[in-house]
């Protein structure tokens, strides 16, 4: 199986929106409404952020939302703060499970 | 509150096995809303999922990694383990556990981390 692809970067001001992308096939994200996100500061456990494409657990920030299109799953950080920089990573259900290669959020 | 911490040797030759133990506390393993799993993640790359067991004790591996991993559960014990055998400095990472929801296949809850090293 491939990891699933992202953005090696995306960089935002505080305030701003950002979106990461990512892509995978129809035997991973375009199949199953399986795809999750997680977010990982350095030298810390990743913290799950978004579930089963758009949904928040208990306690993260509703600035943050989950999306699909097809093969494509969203990730979209509305309002940046300085928290939020950290490395993003997706994860979807493939008869397995893959994640995404990260995505480092730079908070300019 | 959910906990897991991961326990093992730092540091493993290669060509040899490394062995992982996962204790979960605060909630039982043998709950059947869960899957258990493994995720490594080398210094400076990205996650990558190594595998899963049910309580029951049916498992799936990363195909990537099938031929070398073997994870088992004690429920007596409420702990999870994995073997990876034949490893080389590749195999040297970050290595976590986490506790995997069985019907959406995400992971709510992981371990601190574990830093395990392939050397002579």
């Amino acid at each position: 199986q491939s990891a699933l692809t992202q953005p090696a970067s995306v960089s935002g001001s505080p305030g701003q929106s950002i979106t990461i992308s990512c892509t995978g096939t129809s035997s991973d994200v375009g199949g199953y409404n399986y795809v999750s996100w997680y977010q990982q500061h350095p030298g810390k456990a990743p913290k799950l952020m978004i579930y089963d494409v758009s949904n928040r657990p208990s306690g993260v920030s509703n600035r943050f939302s989950g999306s699909k299109s097809g093969n494509t799953a969203s990730l979209t950080i509305s309002g940046l703060q300085a928290e939020d920089e950290a490395d993003y990573y997706c994860s979807s259900y493939t008869s397995s499970s893959v994640f995404g290669g990260g995505t480092k959020l730079t908070v300019l | 509150q959910v906990q897991l911490q991961e326990s093992g040797p730092g540091l493993v030759k290669p060509s040899q096995t490394l062995s992982l133990t996962c204790t979960v506390s605060g909630g039982s393993i043998s709950s059947g809303s869960y899957y258990w799993s493994w995720i490594r993640q080398p210094a400076g790359k990205g996650l990558e999922w190594i595998g899963r067991i049910y309580t029951s004790g049916s498992t799936n591996y990363n195909p990537s990694l099938k031929s070398r991993v073997t994870i088992s559960v004690d429920t007596s014990k409420n702990q999870f383990s994995l073997k990876l055998s034949s490893v080389t400095a590749a195999d040297t990472a970050v290595y976590y556990c986490a506790r995997d929801w069985a019907k959406s296949y995400y992971f709510d809850y992981w371990g601190q981390g574990t830093l395990v090293t392939v050397s002579s």
